[in-house]
């Protein structure tokens, strides 16, 4: 069984739409969490990362993670066709140290 | 700003040929790491570095070494390369207390 779980899509939505993605993990020990974003043929860049537990909102992207469950979630509102991406979780036990467990990656297409 | 460079960004081998695949970082970072990418599998750790002089092994190891002689460099070396290795290669820097990890744009390998 895979550390770090992510459905790897495609997911498609029209343009506007909200997109939902998550991630489920099983190492208790992961404290920071992150989205980075892949256009395709380029290098993974991140869009926002979280420590611990709670929601983090920055423009139309929210990140949220729920330890509890092991669950992290990141929502797109007001999605644009330049959304369209590979989208990456990822989570560490420290800040810069230890090793950067990623999820498979959800694609997203987003039609206008 | 270069960022993390790396070079070649194609290559084709043989199987049983050897090749260095090169990472430079010019942020001062202390932090280096190589991942393979392959499909459904999100990226994977293969060998990462905490400063000059230490390495350590990631998550898939086997059939790559590094060295790292100075900040900025984090060379990956394929000793005998085999089709397995077909894949993307990405290598990543971040500094110390910094979540964030920067990538370069990823080396496309097949081994025929």
């Amino acid at each position: 069984q895979k550390e770090v779980e992510q459905d790897p899509g495609p997911l498609s939505v029209p343009e506007g739409a909200i997109v939902s993605l998550n991630c489920t993990y099983s190492n208790s020990a992961f404290q920071y969490f992150m989205w980075y974003r892949q256009y395709s043929r380029k290098g993974p860049e991140l869009l926002m990362y979280t420590y611990s537990s709670g929601n983090k909102e920055d423009g139309r992207f929210t990140a949220q993670v729920d330890k509890s469950s092991k669950y992290i979630s990141l929502f797109i509102r007001d999605s644009q066709p330049s959304d369209s991406a590979t989208y990456l979780c990822a989570m560490r036990r420290g800040p810069s140290w230890g090793k950067l467990q990623f999820g498979a990656g959800t694609q997203v297409v987003v039609t206008p | 700003n270069a960022g993390v460079t790396q070079t070649p960004k194609f290559q084709v081998l043989k199987t049983g040929q050897s090749m260095t695949l090169q990472c430079a970082q010019d942020m001062n970072h202390e932090y280096m790491s190589w991942y393979r990418q392959d499909p459904g599998m999100g990226l994977r750790l293969i060998h990462y570095s905490v400063g000059a002089g230490i390495t350590d092994q990631g998550e898939v190891p086997n059939g790559y070494n590094v060295s790292r002689s100075t900040t900025e460099d984090f060379p990956l070396r394929l000793l005998s390369a085999a089709p397995s290795q077909t894949s993307v290669y990405f290598c990543a820097s971040n500094g110390q207390g910094a979540t964030e990890a920067f990538f370069g744009q990823g080396t496309r390998l097949t081994v025929v």
